[in-house]
């Protein structure tokens, strides 16, 4: 039974608009959250992250949103550039329930089109 | 460049084989991590050690084997893997082993069980 879930296993954006990349959740005891984004042949690089008091969180070009009352987190990245192309992970964790373990969603590969 | 080092990047073996996986980080951190990536699935956390002692171990077979030998060394030992288990297998380091922390990951070694 999957606890993060990412519905959408590819997206394709132009560059220069805004992708938007959506996580849902189903454990209500996460209370950490965080995007990883990879490249083929490289391991997972951390991006950004929320913690549950917050609703949003902003750095640069990247803004993740929290919806706790519908499990919900998007990841916005605006404006995308080629570089953007990657697998985009979304994570969670339940830090309040001393769960060291953070469980990963299958990823979204982002196409961003010239 | 990532500052995770794995070694080898690719290993075949068989399943009578011995082999060991390393990771390597120099950036003091107290908690590394094993994880096991099949295609199209999200990385499945293996072992964690933090303070170089075993903190979890989620129900991993014991033909594979964690060793710590200091807090900048991880390794993982294989032994009659099945063709199954062939996979990427990621490490990763966070500062402390608490899941609120972005973990830092190294690009993985890509093993194939004949």
């Amino acid at each position: 039974d999957q606890q993060v879930k990412q519905n959408s296993p590819s997206l394709s954006v132009q560059e220069g608009r805004i992708s938007i990349l959506n996580c849902d959740y189903t454990n209500s005891m996460f209370d950490y959250f965080l995007w990883y984004k990879k490249y083929p042949a490289e391991g997972p690089t951390f991006l950004i992250s929320i913690s549950s008091i917050k609703d949003k969180n902003e750095d640069g070009r990247f803004t993740v949103f929290l919806n706790k009352s519908a499990k919900h987190l998007s990841l916005h990245i605006v404006p995308s550039q080629p570089g953007d192309s990657a697998v985009y992970f979304c994570a969670a964790s339940a830090i309040m329930n001393r769960d060291d373990k953070i469980i990963f969603g299958k990823g979204t590969r982002l196409h961003i089109l010239p | 460049d990532t500052e995770v080092t794995q070694t080898p990047k690719h290993l075949v073996m068989g399943m009578t084989n011995k082999k060991s996986l390393k990771c390597e980080q120099h950036m003091g951190h107290r908690a590394m991590y094993w994880y096991k990536q099949k295609a199209k699935k999200p990385p499945e956390l293996m072992f964690v050690y933090s303070y170089e002692k075993l903190s979890i171990n989620e129900s991993v077979p014991s033909r594979f084997s964690p060793e710590c030998p200091n807090s900048s060394l991880l390794n993982l030992h294989l032994h009659a893997l099945q063709p199954e288990d062939s996979a990427l297998y990621l490490c990763a380091s966070s500062q402390e082993g608490l899941s609120n922390q972005p973990q830092h990951f190294g690009d993985g070694t890509r093993l194939s069980i004949l």
